[in-house]
């Protein structure tokens, strides 16, 4: 069973410029969740994806965005890059939306914003 | 009302010890407490977790105490190990979404 997979591993990027980041779902999920994760910190909702719809967004700016595709991959974009976006950024994956379904998470991109 | 307040920032145990982490919630909503352990550089990873109509839950050496009054819950790690050294987040979820909310997280160190 192939578990969540994240690309790039490491991304360095100016303020102002876009960025994406990808995400391979683990096997059988069909939902994905996007995590803001600074130093030192817990993790912060950014929004999920099911069924390639949001369902679900944290308090996260519109330049935030998000895909899901037919085959339960995704995407991260962010716009317009501000320094404090400098943070790790999890991907998780899960059968359904539900409570039985617990969130597998990547290892995550780590984004610098100089 | 979405917080979740974890406590200790840190913790230091001696092989053999038991290790407790504390978290409080305000949101009576939240209906699933997982609690999750992450190694430098990996991602957190699911260990335990409860809902609020059971008042512990024991998988090996990790236990999560619930107290649904006093809206917390606690993560017991039994005869901790150096193994067991890592970042612990407990989190807490309501709704269709299955939107986590974090605590700060505990930096434990267990001592060889």
């Amino acid at each position: 069973e192939t578990g969540v997979t994240q690309s790039p591993t490491h991304l360095i990027k100016t303020r102002g410029q876009q960025v994406t980041l990808r995400c391979s779902s683990q096997s059988g999920h069909n939902t994905v969740s996007w995590y803001q994760q600074a130093l030192g910190q817990g993790p912060q909702f950014i929004f999920q994806y099911y069924r390639e719809e949001e369902n679900g967004r944290g308090n996260f700016p519109p330049r935030f965005s998000g895909l899901q595709f037919p085959n339960y991959s995704s995407e991260l974009n962010v716009n317009a890059l501000e320094l404090d976006d400098s943070a790790l950024y999890l991907c998780a994956s899960s059968r359904g939306t539900g409570s039985s379904s617990p969130l597998h998470f990547g290892n995550g991109t780590r984004l610098t914003v100089t | 009302q979405q917080q979740v307040k974890q406590s200790p920032q840190s913790l230091i145990v001696q092989k053999g010890g038991i290790s407790i982490i504390n978290c409080a919630y305000e949101n009576t909503a939240f209906d699933y407490f997982p609690w999750y352990q992450q190694f430098p550089g990996k991602g957190p990873a699911l260990l335990i977790a409860i809902r609020p109509d059971v008042s512990e839950k024991k998988e090996g050496r990790f236990t999560i105490s619930f107290n649904k009054s006093a809206k917390q819950f606690s993560l017991h790690i039994m005869d901790s190990q150096p193994g067991d050294s890592a970042t612990y987040f407990c989190a807490a979820s309501s709704g269709s979404a299955r939107q986590l909310t974090f605590g700060s997280g505990t930096q434990l160190t267990v001592l060889p």
